[in-house]
Formats: structure tokens, C-alpha cells, sequence
């Protein structure tokens, strides 16, 4: 299928390195942030989320940091594998709407 | 259990037909979702529905976009008189609810407008 991204910014890292991709948002009163993971030819793919009362959710291999006072969202991966390349967007919903307004993605790239 | 459904998976029209895309969403989720991703970007909200009735459809780029979704369960995303423009994958999505529920999305349909 169709790639996704190829003007995106990209990250390339050795597998069983960890990984940190970050994002800009825009909208202070944005309440909701998601992290997708998009494959080629396939549709955005949840990962982690957090809410704007929190500064740090951990999930499986993967962190959310979220700090308000700089608009800044990150994604840690630890021990990047091979499947988790990917083109990885982050997304944040405002006032509890149920609209996402998507950032632009940063292209992961994982040497074997 | 399946996921949210697109069908076609490719669509090739000519400059000024009309398209059809289909969306087969969770069984038992009330909001759908269509959003539009151009190469390069991040996916683009189009409208949203709950239950049968468009919530908002601000994301609409013009009159020629219309989507329905009549039993509130399968929707169908209408584009008219088909400009090269809308050459883009189209997504949806769907989710229990509205705000803060996570959205599950689909492969998408592949637009080509020649």
C-alpha cells in the first residue's frame, strides 16, 4: 500500500535502544492527548493516552510524559523492537469534544 | 472480535464522478468517525455522528462531501463531481461514545482521482 509519510521528519534507532518522539500542541485547553501508531497501509492504531490531570501514564514498553506549561507531549518506547516501526502521530482533543486534531508524525526506523 | 471495516480498499475514479465509501464500524459503538489523510500528514476530521444524526460536520471541505448514516450503524461518505483534490486516504473511526472514548480506526480507503 501507499506509505505513509515519506516527508515526515524520521528517527532511527538500534533495536533494544529506547526510543523518545516528541510532539508540539497548540490548543491550551486541550484536555486529551493520544498516541497512534499508523503502519503502511493501515489506519492509526491507539497506544497510550493521558489526561491533562496527569503528567505521566506507563503502559506496556511505553511512557506518555505530558507537560503542560511547554505544550509538549512525548512518547518513550523502551527496548525498540523491529515491529515498532511505524509512523507514530500524537492527537489531542479539546474541552471534551470528540473531534481529534492529529500533529504532524515522526517516522520510526528500527536497525537490526 | 472485528474491527471497523472500509470498503473499497482502493478506489480509482475519473475527474468529476461520483464515489461512494463505505464504513462498517464496532458493532455496538454510537459514534462514528470520518477524518481524511493527505500523504505526509495526520489524519483530518471530517464529521462526526452519534447514533444516526451528524453531530458536526465542520470538517466538510465543501457541498460536494455528505455522509450518512441512516440505522445508525453502517455510514457511507458521498463525494460529488470528484476533483483531483480529493485524492487522499479516507479513514473512519468509531467509539462508544463521544468525547475522551478511545477511537478505533479502520485500514481506510484509498481515493485516487485521475
Amino acid at each position: 500500500g501507499e506509505s505513509v509519510g515519506l516527508h515526515l521528519p524520521t528517527l532511527s534507532v538500534q533495536e533494544g535502544d529506547n526510543s523518545i518522539i516528541n510532539c508540539a500542541y497548540s490548543n491550551s485547553a486541550s484536555d486529551y492527548f493520544i498516541w497512534y501508531k499508523q503502519e503502511s497501509g493501515k489506519g492509526p492504531q491507539f497506544i497510550i493516552d493521558i489526561r491533562s490531570n496527569m503528567d505521566k501514564r506507563q503502559g506496556q514498553r511505553v511512557t506518555v510524559l505530558l507537560n503542560k506549561t511547554v505544550k509538549h507531549l512525548s512518547l518513550q518506547i523502551a527496548a525498540t523492537q523491529p515491529g515498532d516501526s511505524a509512523v507514530y502521530f500524537c492527537a489531542e482533543n479539546a474541552d471534551s469534544s470528540y473531534k481529534l486534531i492529529f500533529g504532524s508524525g515522526t517516522r520510526l526506523l528500527v536497525r537490526p | 472480535g472485528a474491527g471497523v471495516s472500509q470498503t473499497p480498499s482502493n478506489k480509482v475514479t475519473e475527474k468529476g464522478k461520483y464515489v461512494e465509501l463505505r464504513c462498517d464500524p464496532i458493532s455496538g459503538h454510537t459514534a462514528l468517525y470520518w477524518y481524511r489523510q493527505s500523504l505526509g500528514q495526520g489524519p483530518e476530521f471530517l464529521i462526526y455522528f452519534q447514533g444516526t444524526g451528524a453531530a458536526d460536520d465542520s470538517g466538510l471541505p465543501n457541498d460536494r462531501f455528505f455522509a450518512v448514516r441512516p440505522e445508525g450503524s453502517v455510514s457511507t461518505l458521498k463525494i460529488q463531481r470528484t476533483e483531483r483534490g480529493d485524492s487522499a486516504v479516507y479513514l473512519c473511526a468509531s467509539s462508544f461514545g463521544g468525547a475522551s472514548y478511545e477511537q478505533y480506526f479502520g485500514p481506510g480507503t484509498r481515493l485516487t482521482v485521475t
